[in-house]
């Protein structure tokens, strides 16, 4: 069974820009989060999504937004790129019944913005 | 609020000694707990978890850890340390509505 792929794995934007950014779920799974990843910071919950509908939403500004297709696969997107959006992001994806289940996560996409 | 505390950002320990990792939270009800590993460049991989019955949950890896309501405390175990269990370790906690809440993370270095 193929892990949760996330593309691309690196991206080096400017200061203004927008970026996209994809995750291909494990197959069967319905949910797919997205987190922020930087040093000291741990994990930051972005957003989560089941079924092509947004269940939950952590505290970011709008310029960070998602989507979900009917296949399950997920992009996030970024507009108006700021200094500080420079981090790992990670997606994962699970079953999406309950939060006792296991979250497999793929390898990130790290993200520069200079 | 829930939230969940690693209080150690980075610990070092010699190979084949014991290793604790410290995780506290706080969460209203019954939480749902999970101890993850990441490696460098890679993503997180589950370790253990615990959401019911015994409280010491085995892993993989020879990993474990207790669950102790009244501390609010889930520490991760691990008799003996090998060189390659060096990697950043990630208490979380499962909250409402699908959202699971992550610590800061504790880096673990192994001393050869």
């Amino acid at each position: 069974k193929a892990g949760v792929t996330q593309t691309p794995r690196y991206l080096i934007k400017t200061r203004g820009q927008q970026v996209t950014l994809s995750c291909s779920p494990i197959s069967g799974h319905r949910s797919v989060s997205w987190y922020q990843q930087t040093p000291g910071q741990g994990l930051q919950f972005l957003f989560e999504y089941f079924s092509e509908t947004q269940r939950n939403k952590g505290n970011f500004p709008g310029r960070f937004s998602g989507r979900q297709f009917s296949n399950s696969r997920s992009e996030m997107n970024v507009s108006t790129l700021e200094l500080g959006d420079s981090a790992l992001y990670l997606c994962a994806s699970s079953l999406g019944e309950a939060t006792n289940e296991k979250l497999f996560f793929g390898s990130g996409t790290q993200l520069s913005v200079l | 609020a829930q939230s969940v505390t690693q209080p150690d950002i980075h610990i070092t320990v010699s190979e084949g000694a014991s290793l604790e990792l410290r995780c506290n939270y706080s969460y209203g009800a019954t939480p749902y707990l999970f101890w993850y590993v990441q490696s460098p460049g890679q993503g997180l991989q589950l370790l253990l978890k615990y959401f019911s019955g015994d409280t010491l949950v085995q892993g993989i890896k020879g990993f474990e850890a207790e669950f102790k309501r009244s501390q609010s405390s889930f520490n991760l175990r691990k008799p003996s340390v090998h060189w390659s269990d060096a990697a950043e370790y990630f208490c979380a906690v499962g909250a409402w509505s699908y959202k699971y809440i992550f610590g800061t993370g504790t880096r673990l270095k192994v001393l050869a």
